[in-house]
């Protein structure tokens, strides 16, 4: 897979269940982040981690990061109908460049 | 709460003609970057800037790109004869750097321009 693929692509659940969705990645990074991107519109930040960090939370978002297997993971608990977007993970390379680099997202669906 | 802004939201052009997509960044911050989103693909980083040059750039920005920090607020990508495949969605980003220390890498992103190339 490439750098930051997420799965699944596509996840449809009910108001009040938790969503998870999962990236992983190739090389070797110094950070990664999660934004969340509603329909047609910009990219909004949600959280960063580091490389030296393993979970991290916000609000109801839990971010995990798992660099021996290359994986990080997003959980929102008690979701609700307006989380419904796509969510990107983005990962920051550890050669002191400075751009960014996409996975290809998972569409979450809430259903009310 | 202070945001990137970005203007137009929509722009549609000629292909040959040349555009200039308009940024402001985040007012205390130092690190510019522009990204563009094709239609139904990945998030795609064209450039940073810093100091007023270049700093990194990808394979996507050839010859036909160019940035440029005009005066104290705007950060401008132009692109000289714009192509069909130039259709996409152009997003510009900032990120903060402490003074005399390393950047942050939160990056924050605006609203986009959406480019359509006819």
């Amino acid at each position: 897979s490439q750098q930051g693929e997420e799965d699944p692509q596509a996840l449809s659940i009910q108001e009040g269940e938790n969503a998870t969705m999962n990236c992983s990645y190739k090389t070797s990074i110094n950070n990664l982040q999660w934004y969340r991107q509603n329909s047609g519109r910009g990219l909004v930040h949600l959280i960063l981690i580091r490389s030296n960090e393993r979970e991290k939370h916000s609000g109801r978002l839990r971010v995990t990061l798992d660099t021996s297997k290359k994986s990080s993971s997003l959980l929102i608990t008690a979701s609700r109908a307006a989380d419904t977007a796509s969510y990107f993970c983005a990962t920051g390379m550890d050669t002191g460049r400075r751009a960014l680099t996409f996975g290809s997202g998972t569409r979450l669906q809430v259903q009310p | 709460e202070p945001e990137v802004t970005q203007t137009p939201s929509h722009q549609v052009t000629q292909m040959g003609q040349e555009v200039i997509l308009r940024c402001v960044p985040i007012s205390n911050h130092l690190y510019f970057y522009w990204y563009r989103q094709i239609l139904g693909q990945k998030v795609e980083f064209l450039v940073s800037f810093y100091n007023n040059e270049i700093s990194e750039k990808s394979e996507i920005f050839d010859d036909q790109f160019s940035v440029e920090r005009p005066d104290g607020s705007n950060f401008t990508l132009k692109i000289r004869s714009t192509k069909l495949e130039d259709s996409a969605m152009y997003f510009c980003a900032s990120s903060f750097k402490l003074a005399g220390g390393p950047g942050t890498d939160t990056q924050y992103f605006g609203p986009g321009t959406r480019l359509t190339v006819l």
